[in-house]
């Protein structure tokens, strides 16, 4: 299986401030035909999860501009550009390259 | 709009199978290109995906847990339903139901989610 590994763990932002998460699979995600199938989403205390980015750095309908996906290979990051009060909660990537499909451990952004 | 609603037991016994139903609407697992999943998330821990089936019928385990698993759909009540044996209290956890598109053979998946439904396995 593929292993998603998130970091880091607790993320305490500032509102206003950006925030960073990095999520690295054990192996590469891109996937046969070329496409790199890497998933991030949001779950909200005491909510379903919410897809925000699918396949690397394409943003959900509705999902505000300031996330962003990128990375390559093995190596991934969602960027909140300036935190608010409604981003708190944990956030997780997911790969659909290789089955079966896993996920990270979680990153819980939380406000300072 | 697609909206999903997972249903089934609250408490099981040891041993004992689940069922869990994911009833949907706004879509249609008739239609090409769609599919509905099982994730699972113990209490205070990460998301686990299980299982999903596809338009076609085709089907996806998770390999720890495929010989316990089964997953069917009934298109003409818009239902997916999925099947766990021999549980155990390591498999509680909230149970969501989730659909997933796939687009010109790429796989798109969980766009939207159910509510959840906890499962407590406790004798």
């Amino acid at each position: 299986d593929v292993v998603m590994t998130q970091s880091p763990l607790s993320l305490p932002v500032t509102l206003g401030q950006p925030a960073s998460i990095s999520c690295r699979s054990s192996q590469s995600l891109v996937h046969s035909d070329g496409n790199t199938y890497l998933n991030w989403f949001q779950q909200r205390p005491g909510q379903s999860p919410r897809r925000l980015i699918y396949k690397v750095s394409n943003r959900d309908s509705g999902v505000p501009d300031r996330f962003s996906g990128s990375g390559s290979g093995t190596d991934f990051t969602l960027k909140i550009s300036r935190v608010e009060a409604e981003d708190v909660g944990v956030y997780y990537c997911m790969q659909g390259t290789h089955w079966p499909l896993t996920f990270g451990g979680g990153t819980k952004v939380e406000i300072k | 709009q697609i909206t999903l609603k997972e249903s089934g037991p609250t408490l099981v016994k040891p041993t004992q199978t689940l069922t869990l139903t994911c009833t949907f609407s706004g879509f249609s697992l008739s239609t090409s290109g769609v599919g509905v999943g099982w994730i699972r998330q113990p209490p205070g821990k990460a998301l686990e995906w299980l299982a999903l089936i596809y338009w076609d019928d085709d089907k996806r385990y998770s390999p720890s847990l495929k010989s316990r698993l089964t997953i069917t759909k009934d298109t003409s009540k818009n239902q997916v339903v999925l099947t766990m044996t021999n549980m155990d209290p390591v498999d509680t956890a909230t149970y969501y139901c989730a659909h997933l598109a796939v687009w010109f053979g790429e796989l798109l998946p969980f766009d939207y989610w159910g509510q959840g439904t906890l499962v407590t396995v406790s004798s």
